[in-house]
């Protein structure tokens, strides 16, 4: 049983640029997460996915920010027109619909640096 | 609203030392959800435990203990003899019931293990 796995792993981009991450969840979980964490701070809720259906949109996640979750699999999260405060660690989680509460299993992140 | 608060930012302590790391949280809800999380230097969040409102048992896992207390809304943890290896930023948090769940998160914890 593979863990999430996220890639890339880094990721360094100019200004203005568009870029994409990709999550793979552990294989029999249905929910998926993306948070964002910059130095310092806690995760920050971007979005959630149940299946394919993203369900949840924060309003961190400005219209630059784009997720999808097709054939509710893998994820991708795509920056447009990055800018420099979008440097921060990308996080994406997995979670099963089996127990209630049930933990978050994260993935080793996508690190962003915008210059 | 929902808010979890971990006051210490920074804790040092030399090894073998017991350490207790502070998590107050904040909710109207009476269904909700506590975690901490463990974040090494590499980066990559590691679920510790999950703890359901409605169960105020204490948990003892090897060196590591959890007292939740509904009374004063705290989740704290605590690691006995302390080693080199548990030195990380811990994270505590929270989530509501409902098909979200999605994670509210305190600041963090960076602990310090010194030999």
């Amino acid at each position: 049983d593979t863990g999430v796995s996220q890639d890339p792993r880094h990721k360094i981009t100019k200004r203005g640029q568009n870029v994409t991450f990709r999550c793979d969840p552990i294989s029999e979980h249905n929910r998926l997460y993306w948070y964002r964490q910059t130095l310092g701070q806690g995760p920050e809720f971007l979005t959630y996915f149940q299946n394919e259906a993203q369900l949840e949109k924060s309003r961190l996640l400005s219209d630059r920010f784009s997720a999808e979750r097709p054939k509710g699999s893998f994820s991708t999260l795509e920056i447009q027109r990055t800018e420099q405060g979008d440097s921060a660690m990308y996080l994406c989680a997995s979670r099963g619909s089996g127990l209630a509460g049930g933990e978050q299993f994260f993935g080793p992140g996508t690190r962003l640096t915008v210059l | 609203a929902q808010k979890v608060t971990q006051a210490q930012t920074e804790i040092s302590v030399v090894e073998k030392e017991d350490v207790t790391l502070d998590c107050v949280y904040e909710t109207r809800d009476t269904t909700y959800y506590l975690f901490w999380y463990k974040q090494p230097p590499s980066g990559e969040l590691v679920f510790l435990i999950r703890r359901n409102s409605f169960d105020e048992q204490n948990e003892i896992s090897g060196r590591y203990s959890w007292n939740f207390q509904k009374s004063t809304s705290s989740f704290n943890f605590t690691i006995t003899a302390s080693q080199v290896v548990d030195s990380a930023v811990y994270f505590c948090a929270l989530s509501l019931d409902g098909n979200n769940r999605k994670l509210i998160w305190g600041l963090g914890t960076s602990l310090a293990v010194n030999p």
